[in-house]
């Protein structure tokens, strides 16, 4: 079984955190993705990254950085938390052109 | 516009009711997702498919290119299935596996 596992199920942080969000998946895909999800707004991508240490902006990447230093784990940084990142936070991963795993999501408190 | 649309974005049912979502994208494509998100936040991919007809136990996908629209069926729907339905398709041109989202379809069966 294909598994994307996200660090934390909740968060609460306070305004002006760093905070690291982490993806790990074991399946040895190329493709990995963060997004957001917000009522009424859907998904939405922040980052992705197609390789090792590559990356690209998303639709939302304002806010945010990212890193993959390694295969397996693709990283989102929010530099200084803001109360507008409060929101669902879900990873997921493909080869390129296929389906695509989710992980379980982190909802991020920022107060 | 939205490049994927769903409907209905909510839909209430008695269990036992053969249930329909449908999705609508403006856009090239070189497949389509139907993802399941259950309170608490995870997704589960359904199906991914580029023509024809998917069926997964009570579940039914089909597309059809030419018209762009996708729809999911489900017969004899059951409590169990109450959640939010996501139908993703994966751009033409998004050779890196970037997914384009609808909104989603929330569905709530009653017993």
């Amino acid at each position: 079984d294909v598994k994307v596992t996200q660090s934390s199920r909740y968060l609460v942080k306070r305004t002006g955190e760093k905070v690291f969000l982490e993806c790990v998946q074991d399946m040895d895909h190329e493709n990995m993705f963060w997004y957001r999800q917000d009522p009424g707004l859907g998904l939405r991508l922040i980052y992705f990254s197609y390789d090792v240490k590559m990356k690209e902006k998303g639709d939302i990447p304002e806010g945010y950085s990212v890193s993959r230093e390694k295969k397996e784990r693709f990283s989102l940084i929010l530099e200084s938390a803001s109360t507008n990142q409060t929101s669902m936070y879900l990873c997921a991963s493909s080869l390129p052109g296929r389906a695509a795993f989710f992980g379980q999501g982190t909802r991020l408190t920022v107060v | 516009k939205n490049e994927v649309e769903q409907s209905p974005q909510n839909l209430t049912a008695q269990e036992g009711e053969f249930i329909t979502i449908n999705c609508s994208y403006s856009v090239g494509i070189s497949a389509l997702h139907w993802l399941q998100q259950h309170p608490g936040g995870g997704i589960v991919s359904l199906f991914m498919l580029s023509s024809g007809k998917k069926k997964h136990g009570r579940l039914i996908a089909t597309i059809n290119i030419q018209e762009k629209h996708s729809s999911l069926h489900i017969t004899a729907s059951h409590p169990r299935d109450s959640a939010v339905y996501i139908c993703a398709v994966l751009n033409y041109g998004g050779s890196q596996g970037n997914l384009i989202f609808g909104k989603g379809t929330k569905l709530s069966v009653k017993p």
